[in-house]
């Protein structure tokens, strides 16, 4: 079936720095892409849809120039956080729609800003 | 804009007691309607969908789900639940068109007491 891989699964990083994650599908090609944040017994927020080859659709409230989303082929979309700060320690998923029915979804990256 | 209200935000049961989990969206077009489950420390498992044609779908685990398009519901129902159902469950709804982004309630925190 469908496969959504994401990398890293856990990444600790100092306040001020970037992380980035990637997001791969692995045997179908996504024109599309979403990014999610989840944070601690909450439901799943979406952050943005990313499309290839153009600019990402951020959702209200979501900061474009804080979370930056690159989809630059048909198999990988990577969401920079740049200068982390504790209150972006989350957990970000990501999701494509393969088949036009389902969607499936990365196994998440949870990220913690110290 | 379309949402999605939970109206259950924790549940307690007891093993064997019979599950009913709300479900409404806001949306005046055709829709795509989602259950999730996430497990303890996992990720979001798919219990069941609905895009057309009969509006009672059946699901893993012996959850089925009833679309009643009038009240805009899609509640999830288990006749008799077990100790493993102990978990969070998320509706989630796509309207059809755009951008095809699947947004998702609060989710319903259920605990299944033996």
């Amino acid at each position: 079936g469908a496969v959504v891989s994401q990398h890293p699964s856990r990444v600790i990083c100092k306040s001020g720095t970037s992380v980035k994650i990637e997001c791969r599908s692995l045997d179908f090609q996504a024109t599309t892409m979403f990014w999610y944040r989840q944070f601690p017994k909450q439901s799943l927020m979406l952050m943005a849809t990313s499309n290839e080859g153009s600019k990402a659709t951020y959702e209200q409230g979501v900061e474009k120039d804080k979370f930056l989303i690159n989809h630059a082929s048909l198999t990988l979309s990577t969401l920079t956080v740049t200068s982390a700060h504790p209150e972006d320690s989350s957990f970000y998923i990501c999701s494509a729609r393969p088949t036009g029915y389902g969607y499936t979804f990365g196994s998440g990256t949870r990220l913690t800003v110290v | 804009a379309q949402s999605v209200s939970q109206h259950n935000h924790h549940v307690i049961l007891s093993e064997a007691a019979s599950l009913e989990l709300g479900c409404n969206y806001s949306y005046g077009g055709t829709v795509n309607l989602f259950w999730y489950v996430q497990y303890p420390g996992q990720h979001l498992q798919l219990l069941l969908k609905y895009f057309s044609g009969d509006p009672l779908v059946k699901g893993i685990k012996g959850f089925e789900a009833e679309f009643i398009k009038s009240k805009f519901s899609f509640n999830l129902r288990k006749p008799s639940v077990q100790w493993s159902d102990t978990a969070e469950y998320f509706c989630a709804v796509n309207a059809q068109g755009g951008y095809n982004k699947l947004i998702f309630g609060a989710g319903t925190r259920l605990a299944v007491h033996p």
